[in-house]
């Protein structure tokens, strides 16, 4: 099946730097990739959805500038979140739909443990 | 507003007992529902999907759900329960609602725990 490779799996920062993490969609071209956060013992909640060659589109109460989204290519998508502070400590996953895959199953990278001292 | 409802935090099951982890859904028109499996920092992994057609949907692993309209459900259930199954499970929905059918709306998730 398709294969979405998410890193840095862990990263540990200070309070007032950035972060970027990248998701890549390996086997297939993904024009839209999904990035969601998980609180602890909640469920994932979208953030943003990311067009490739076009701004993304942020979900209700995201701060666009805070987590800056660039889908420069068909198998990339970023996530920077500028001047990181303790409250944006999550777990970031990417996904992406498959096109050549009916039904509109995500793939889902493993994950990003975001933690901000 | 679409809504996914996971009522069970937690399922407790002993290995080999049938397991059922329930899910309700509230959207309009004909969705799209998922199961997703999450490991200890893990990205989600497909389980299965029902998109039309017969409403037992079978899937990996040997789970298996059951669409059913009337009460808006879509419970997850396994024969025969393995420690291997103890993980993350999280129902979803999608279609054609707040902006198109990428968008994934996820219940709260229910921790499943198979004991020896």
């Amino acid at each position: 099946g398709a294969v979405v490779s998410q890193h840095p799996s862990r990263v540990i920062c200070k309070s007032g730097t950035s972060v970027k993490i990248e998701c890549r969609s390996l086997d297939f071209q993904a024009t839209t990739m999904f990035w969601y956060r998980q609180f602890p013992k909640q469920s994932l909640m979208l953030m943003a959805t990311s067009n490739e060659g076009s701004k993304a589109t942020y979900e209700q109460g995201v701060e666009k500038d805070k987590f800056l989204i660039n889908h420069a290519s068909l198998t990339l998508s970023t996530l920077t979140v500028t001047s990181a502070h303790p409250e944006d400590s999550s777990f970031y996953i990417c996904s992406a739909r498959d096109p050549r895959v009916f039904g509109e199953k995500l793939f889902f990278g493993s994950g990003t443990q975001l933690s901000v001292l | 507003a679409q809504s996914v409802a996971q009522p069970e935090d937690q399922v407790n099951v002993a290995e080999g007992n049938p397991l059922t982890v329930k899910c309700t859904y509230s959207v309009s028109g004909n969705p799209y529902l998922f199961w997703y499996v999450q490991y200890p920092n893990r990205g989600l992994q497909f389980l299965l999907k029902y998109i039309t057609g017969d409403n037992l949907v079978k899937g990996s692993y040997g789970f298996e759900a059951e669409f059913n309209k009337s009460q808006t459900s879509f419970h997850l259930k396994k024969p025969s329960a393995l420690v291997s199954d103890s993980a993350l499970y999280f129902c979803a929905v999608s279609g054609l609602f707040s902006g198109g059918y990428n968008k994934l709306i996820f219940g709260a998730g229910t921790r499943l725990a198979v004991h020896p």
